[in-house]
This record gives C-alpha cells, structure tokens and sequence, in this order.
C-alpha cells in the first residue's frame, strides 16, 4: 500500500473550514484515498473516501488532485466535537478482509 | 441499538490470568477484525475472519485466539497475560461490498 505523509497536527478556529492535508506520491491507479478520524477514547470513525473524482458527503468533502498524489480532507464548519486525529489511508479495494494500515495521523483541534 | 459492541470495555488483570473480550455486530456484515492500539496510539490490524474464516493474521503470538462462533461474532481470547499486552482492543467489520470498517468503541485492557 502506497505510504502516506500528513503534518502532526493543526489548529482550527471554531466554524472555519479546517482543511487537512495529506501527501500520497506513490499512490497506485487503484488504489482509494480513505479518512477516518479518532476523538478520544473512541473507535475509528469513518469520514470519506474517494479514487479520482472530489468526493462529498454530510461530513466532509474530499479534494484529490489531479496527478491522485495529494488530497485534502475538508470540514467545512469545524465544531468543538471535530477535534480528533485524522488519518488519511491508501489502500487498494479488496474482496473482503480490508487490513487497513494507519499512521499517525493529523491531531486537529478546534479552537473557540 | 449500537453497530460493533465490545464487552468488556474496561479490564484490569494480573500477569499470566486468561481473559476474553466479546465483540458482536448487528450489520449483517461478513468480515470483522480485531485491532490493537498500544500506548504509542498506532493502531494495528491483529486479525480478520470472513464468514466465521480466519483470513488475516498478522504475526500475533499464538496466546492470542480469535474465535469466531457465527458472522455476527468474534471473540479475543488471550492466554498468560503480559504486561506488553496492555492496550486498547478495537474490533471492527465490514460489509461484502465496499470497503469501509466500522469500529467498536475499543476494550481498555491493564496488565499490572
């Protein structure tokens, strides 16, 4: 799976758009662009994911450029609650058994 | 009415006892994991069973056994506690189609 770079954390005023950055030069023709966040003490959430074309959903919207090797994860009016790890994944689509790897991800935190 | 539910959510155990941690999802999903999240917060794939088939296992040490009795449910067993195996436990499943894993709350387990 192709390796992901993301800086270690952000700040984020309250009702901004936090934009999340995420590199992924190596990143192969088939292989999806996944986000998912971590509040404390919580499992992984879910965010969005996407392979060519700019995703959105009720949560985030997701940017991929056009040579696929960055995205930016997007929310639009970050929250107090927004304030999580995010973690930005590669990986191929598989039959099943998805052995997702996660890095360290971005500690974004939402400011009042 | 909770997707991926983990019993318990707390342990606390002495050195070289056998605990289990009981995990059960209501999706209807065929694969479910386990990961484990240690104090460095890097979260990692343990193992994944598909339809009640081991498919994924991730050099864990054999004190570590998966029991999956149905799809719904994939028990960790973990024999002779050490006190490297302090972590959080997540499990997780997902669906036949599309590759998004929904994660359980975790299970915090102390080995003093």
């Amino acid at each position: 799976d192709a390796k992901t770079t993301q800086p270690p954390s952000m700040d984020c005023a309250e009702g901004r758009a936090a934009n999340l950055p995420c590199n992924h030069s190596t990143i192969s023709g088939n292989e999806y662009v996944y986000w998912y966040r971590q509040i404390h003490s919580q499992g992984p959430q879910y965010i969005i994911h996407g392979l060519k074309n700019n995703e959105t959903n009720e949560m985030a919207s997701l940017i991929i450029t056009e040579d696929r090797k960055s995205s930016t994860l997007i929310l639009p009016h970050a929250t107090l609650r927004d304030t999580a790890v995010y973690y930005c994944i590669v990986r191929l689509h598989m039959e099943y058994g998805n052995k997702l790897v996660f890095g360290a991800g971005t500690i974004l935190r939402v400011k009042s | 009415d909770t997707a991926v539910s983990q019993t318990p959510k707390y342990l606390v155990t002495q050195m070289g006892n056998d605990k289990s941690i009981k995990c059960e999802q209501n999706l209807g999903h065929d694969t479910m994991y386990w990961y484990k999240q240690d104090s460095k917060k890097f979260l990692k794939i343990m193992f994944s069973y598909n339809n009640k088939e081991l498919i994924i296992n991730e050099t864990v040490p054999n004190r570590f056994s998966p029991k999956s009795p149905d799809k719904a449910h994939l028990n960790l067993h973990i024999n002779s506690l050490e006190l490297g195996d302090s972590a959080v436990y997540f499990c997780a499943s997902s669906p036949p189609v599309g590759n998004t894993i929904y994660f359980g709350e975790g299970s915090w387990l102390t080995v003093v």
